[in-house]
């Protein structure tokens, strides 16, 4: 089946550093790929998303490229800020699973001052 | 201002006692589901409706129940609660299950079961 692996967390930065959250998939088909941000109390957003391989996502300073290759879909940010503080969940979308979503288990990001 | 409206957003029961989750979307959207996040897990589907009186299972959806009878509403219920379906619920919707269509998220629903 589907899954999604994220890098362990939790993610502790200060302010203006660069931001890198690993994210690895294995899907049956050619699958689209999303980020999507919880900030506390919230429900999902989503963030950015790449429905082909070679497609880079790209929104509020943050990218991530679909590898086919290395099956990955990185999250990146130059220079994060306290308000990026949040948990990012990589997920998969594959054409046979109904609008379902499968998900990493989340990464948690805390940005200090 | 398009929304997913959960309620309640907190809510601790009992063993066994039935409860509903209620779900509304504003968005005339066709296609809805209900995930539940646990630590380390991620979100995990439990069910999902494509449309009006069309409902089917997700990854893990024993314990559980929906209904769609109307478009914009999707309850999710637990007939006799257990404490393993202590989590963190949320509800989605998309215009139709694509990756083209935005699917949006309710704010959540924490559970507790005692």
């Amino acid at each position: 089946g589907n899954s999604v692996t994220q890098m362990e967390g939790p993610v502790t930065l200060s302010e203006e550093a660069f931001l890198t959250i690993n994210c690895t998939y294995t899907a049956t088909g050619y699958p689209s790929l999303f980020w999507y941000v919880q900030y506390p109390g919230e429900g999902l957003q989503l963030l950015l998303k790449a429905t082909k391989a070679d497609d880079k996502g790209s929104n509020k300073g943050f990218e991530a490229t679909y590898r086919k290759e290395t099956t990955s879909f990185h999250l990146e940010k130059g220079s994060v800020q306290v308000s990026d503080s949040a948990v990012y969940f990589c997920a998969l979308w594959e054409g046979t699973s109904y609008g379902k979503l499968t998900f990493g288990q989340g990464t948690i990001l805390t940005v200090h001052p | 201002e398009a929304q997913v409206t959960q309620n309640p957003r907190y809510l601790i029961t009992v063993t066994g006692k039935k409860l509903t989750v209620t779900c509304s979307q504003n968005m005339n959207h066709e296609y809805m589901s209900w995930y539940r996040q646990d630590p380390g897990l991620g979100l995990r589907q439990i069910y999902y409706s494509m449309n009006v009186e069309v409902t089917d299972k997700g990854d893990v959806p024993e314990g559980y129940k929906v209904s769609r009878k109307e478009k914009r509403n999707f309850p999710l219920i637990l007939e006799s609660p257990s404490p393993n379906q202590t989590s963190l619920y949320f509800c989605a919707s998309s215009l139709l299950p694509s990756p083209e269509n935005i699917q949006y998220f309710g704010a959540g629903t924490r559970l507790s079961v005692l």
